[in-house]
Order: structure tokens, then C-alpha cells, then sequence
């Protein structure tokens, strides 16, 4: 099992570009988690799927836009690139719920210039 | 707003030490979670204890929790190197959506 995976691991970008950070789980869990990282900083929580289906906003959701593309696949999108962005995203997984384990991926750094 | 805030914010021990890593939170919480994040790498579980608990123990992890003070402690014996790593606790309140909420961490040097 690969567990949680995550795509592209390192990404630049210019103010204003967009792009799709991609995360898959082959572990058959029904939540999924985005959180972004700062330096110095614990977890912030972006946005999560309970389940299949279901997407809600966490504590930073702004910017930001998100596709439960299946039940493996929970997918982050920056429409509009902004410095302010620049940080490690870690995609999480758990069987049901935030309440039990979270598997995290590797993460992606992203730079917006 | 973060819930948990870890103290010391930083720890530098000899191997063979322990360790001891405080967690206080502030709401009331139905769990509260450690992991541990190596540089540059994703976190990694290490315990989970339960409101109702008030020690667990894994391996060379000992973590408890006092839910009148409303705090954790993280507990790692004879110490490694391998063990430097940030340590993070997070919670889950009772009240609201269900989110982990994480706090800053403490990152923990281990001397050789």
C-alpha cells in the first residue's frame, strides 16, 4: 500500500497562475483533509471531505477550492495564485472522521512568486 | 485559532535522556492526538488518547491527559537520535464541526 500520495512534491509559481495540487489514498478511507503549513506553525486545516460527496471549509478555505473526485482522490485548487499562499499542503486521510488517525502524504511545497 | 499550544517550543537533550513534551488546550475535547513530523516529511501518528483515558503507552511513548487542567503531556524515554523530530498534539472539540486542531509543536534535538 503506498497510503496517502501527493502531487507534484515541489511547485513555483507566479502571482496569479493557478493549479491543482493532487492527493490520492488507497487505504478505502471515507475522510479526506487538506492543511497548509507555515514556518514555525502547526496544521491549519484548509478543507476536508467526510465522506464521499461531501466538502466543507475549515479554518484558512480562502483562496482555495477543492474536488472529491472519488473516494480515493480529494483534490486542492489555487485559482489565483498569491504570495500569501506560499507553504507546505499536506493531504491527510482517516477511516471516518477527524476524530480518529490521520495518515498525512509527504506534502508539496509550493512557492508563489 | 489554534487550540493546543505545546511547551517548551524547543527541547535539546543527550540520548539516552527522556523527554517531556506539555500540551494545554482550551475547550473541552473528545480526544487529543501526538505525532511527530521529521524535517521536511508528513506527519506521523503516534497515540491517541480518549477524554475518558488518563494514560496510554506505546512502546517508549508514555502520554497522559488531565482533562480538569485541561492539558497532555508527552513522555519519550532513553531518548535517540532518531527521535529529533517536531512533536505536535492536536484535539478534537465536543462542541461543533469535527476538526483535529493542531498546535504549534515542539521540536525536540537529540544530542549524540
Amino acid at each position: 500500500n503506498a497510503g496517502v500520495t501527493q502531487t507534484p512534491k515541489f511547485q513555483v509559481l507566479k502571482t496569479g497562475q493557478s493549479m491543482t495540487l493532487q492527493c490520492a489514498q488507497d487505504m478505502n478511507h471515507n475522510s479526506m483533509y487538506w492543511y497548509r503549513q507555515d514556518p514555525g506553525m502547526g496544521l491549519r486545516l484548509i478543507y476536508y471531505s467526510a465522506s464521499e460527496g461531501t466538502t466543507d471549509k475549515g479554518e484558512v478555505p480562502n483562496g482555495y477550492n477543492v474536488s472529491r473526485l472519488n473516494k480515493r482522490e480529494f483534490s486542492l485548487r489555487l485559482e489565483s495564485a498569491a504570495p500569501s499562499q506560499t507553504s507546505v499542503y499536506f493531504c491527510a486521510s482517516s477511516v471516518q472522521g477527524a476524530g480518529e488517525t490521520q495518515y498525512f502524504g509527504p506534502g508539496t511545497r509550493l512557492l508563489v512568486l | 485559532s489554534q487550540q493546543g499550544e505545546e511547551d517548551p517550543q524547543a527541547l535539546s537533550i543527550q540520548e539516552g535522556e527522556n523527554a517531556t513534551m506539555n500540551c494545554s488546550y482550551k475547550t473541552s475535547i473528545n480526544n487529543l492526538q501526538w505525532y511527530r513530523q521529521n524535517s521536511g516529511r508528513g506527519l506521523v501518528h503516534l497515540i491517541l488518547i480518549r477524554s475518558n483515558e488518563r494514560e496510554k503507552h506505546s512502546g517508549r511513548l508514555r502520554v497522559t491527559l488531565d482533562t480538569s487542567k485541561k492539558s497532555s503531556s508527552l513522555l519519550i524515554t532513553a531518548s535517540r537520535a532518531a527521535d529529533t523530530a517536531s512533536y505536535f498534539c492536536a484535539t478534537v472539540k465536543i462542541q461543533g464541526a469535527q476538526k483535529l486542531v493542531f498546535g504549534q509543536g515542539t521540536r525536540l534535538t537529540i544530542n549524540p
